[in-house]
């Protein structure tokens, strides 16, 4: 069975600019959760999708978006880029998801390295 | 706001001792979970936990709800288990979203 993948696996952008991350989940996995992870910040929770609506929300501005497909397959955007944007971006996966608070692992992509020049 | 406390930030174990990692939470906090992530990123869930106790060969996680305290304890520690261990916690936020709080991590070495 595939695990989550993510792509790209690294991405250089400058100031400015906008970036779209990928993410794939498990087969049969609905719900798609983003984190970010900074060295300063540690890991945060950017937002989740279940059955292509946003279903939870993090303290993130509205330049970090998302989306989710019929697939489940799900991608993140951050428009006009900033230093700070820097950082390595998770997906995780699940069946049904963090909100219905079941027993369930979550299942975490490599990450998307994004450093922003 | 949900938080999570973890301790100690960073250990160093000879390979064989018994470790064990804490984490406190806040309120507002229903189910923990524990993670673990090697030197590249990669992140792997080892337990979530909302009650009891989990085992999962060398690795035993308990909760305290009552306290909201965990613990993850590694028998018989081995240089494999290097790593940086980190518990996040489950909750709803004031604005009433369901997110996972993580704490800062525990960077453990087990020396051989």
């Amino acid at each position: 069975k595939a695990g989550v993948t993510q792509t790209p696996r690294y991405l250089i952008k400058t100031r400015g600019q906008q970036v779209t991350l990928s993410c794939s989940p498990i087969s049969g996995h609905r719900s798609v959760s983003w984190y970010q992870q900074t060295p300063g910040q540690g890991l945060q929770f950017l937002f989740e999708y279940f059955s292509e609506t946003q279903r939870n929300k993090g303290n993130f501005p509205g330049r970090f978006s998302g989306r989710q497909f019929s697939n489940s397959r799900s991608e993140m955007n951050v428009s006009t880029l900033e230093l700070g944007d820097s950082a390595l971006y998770l997906c995780a996966s699940s069946l049904v998801g963090q909100g219905a608070l079941t027993n369930e692992k979550l299942f975490f992509g490599s990450g998307t390295q994004l450093s922003v020049l | 706001k949900n938080e999570v406390e973890q301790s100690p930030q960073n250990l160093t174990a000879q390979e064989g001792e018994f470790i064990t990692i804490n984490c406190s939470y806040s309120v507002g906090i229903s189910a923990l979970h524990w993670l673990q992530q090697h030197p590249g990123g990669g992140i792997v869930s080892l337990f979530m936990l909302s009650s009891g106790k989990k085992k999962h060969g060398r690795l035993i996680a308990t909760i305290n709800i009552q306290e909201k305290h965990s613990s993850l304890h590694i028998t018989a520690s081995h240089p494999r288990d290097s790593a940086v261990y980190i518990c996040a916690g489950g909750g709803y936020s004031g604005a009433g979203s369901y997110q996972l709080t993580f704490g800062k991590g525990t960077k453990l070495s087990v020396i051989p």
